[in-house]
């Protein structure tokens, strides 16, 4: 597996809560994503980063913030939790080009109550 | 935007027989088609790739074929085995553009 862990695996959280998840690499690669996986919708972007403080919002970023104040972290963050917003999360990096050759990490599975 | 529809949903195959799945896209741009392998639990596997410069791929028991005229390409793997067992994404890109779109998957199932 490329160097990808996210933290946590699992939360259950309840709603209007802030929730802040992590990725962390060690290939010292330049893009890192954030996607969400929901049934019939299949993967789909939230933010991305093309390099350290350099964000942009992917497909389904309402609600969402992130932040990346190193290489190796990327941050999620749900400023206040909605049911809506219970999904497998999946973090993804990539060094040669944009969303080419890209390796995901194993998931975060957050359940907002 | 960029719009892929992947087909079947479910394939079901006996060990041994080969397993297409069919993908086609929108966007005449797109010039890069990865295909990605997901087992229970897990993330994403990136399995094979395609670019718009080539027409075939193989890798081992794997192949993708991509046809830029008809907008579609196709994964193949042949001699199934039980271990084949999983969703299967396909998706395209504009290489180095901001957003990877994924069809909505395959679930693949190899029986013994």
């Amino acid at each position: 597996d490329a160097g990808i862990t996210q933290s946590p695996r699992h939360k259950v959280t309840e709603t209007g809560t802030p929730v802040t998840l992590r990725c962390h690499q060690t290939e010292n690669h330049r893009y890192m994503y954030w996607y969400r996986q929901d049934p019939g919708h299949g993967l789909r972007l939230i933010h991305y980063s093309y390099g350290v403080k350099d964000t942009d919002k992917g497909e389904v970023s309402d609600g969402y913030s992130v932040s990346r104040s190193k290489t190796e972290d990327f941050l999620l963050t749900l400023e206040s939790a909605t049911s809506s917003q219970t999904s497998v999360y999946f973090c993804a990096i990539s060094g040669k080009e944009m969303n080419t050759e890209a390796f995901f990490g194993q998931g975060t599975r957050l359940t907002v109550v | 935007g960029e719009n892929v529809e992947q087909h079947p949903s479910t394939l079901s195959v006996q060990e041994g027989d080969s397993a297409v799945i069919k993908c086609t896209y929108s966007d005449s741009a797109s010039n890069y088609f990865p295909w990605y392998k997901q087992e229970l639990g897990k993330g994403p596997q990136l399995i094979i790739d395609i670019r718009s410069n080539v027409g075939e791929k193989k890798d081992q028991r794997i192949a993708v074929t991509l046809n830029k005229t008809a907008k579609h390409f196709s994964l193949h793997i042949t001699e199934t085995q039980p271990e084949d067992s999983a969703v299967y994404f396909c998706a395209a890109t504009v290489s180095g553009y901001s957003t990877l779109t994924f069809g909505k998957g395959t679930m693949l199932l190899v029986s013994p």
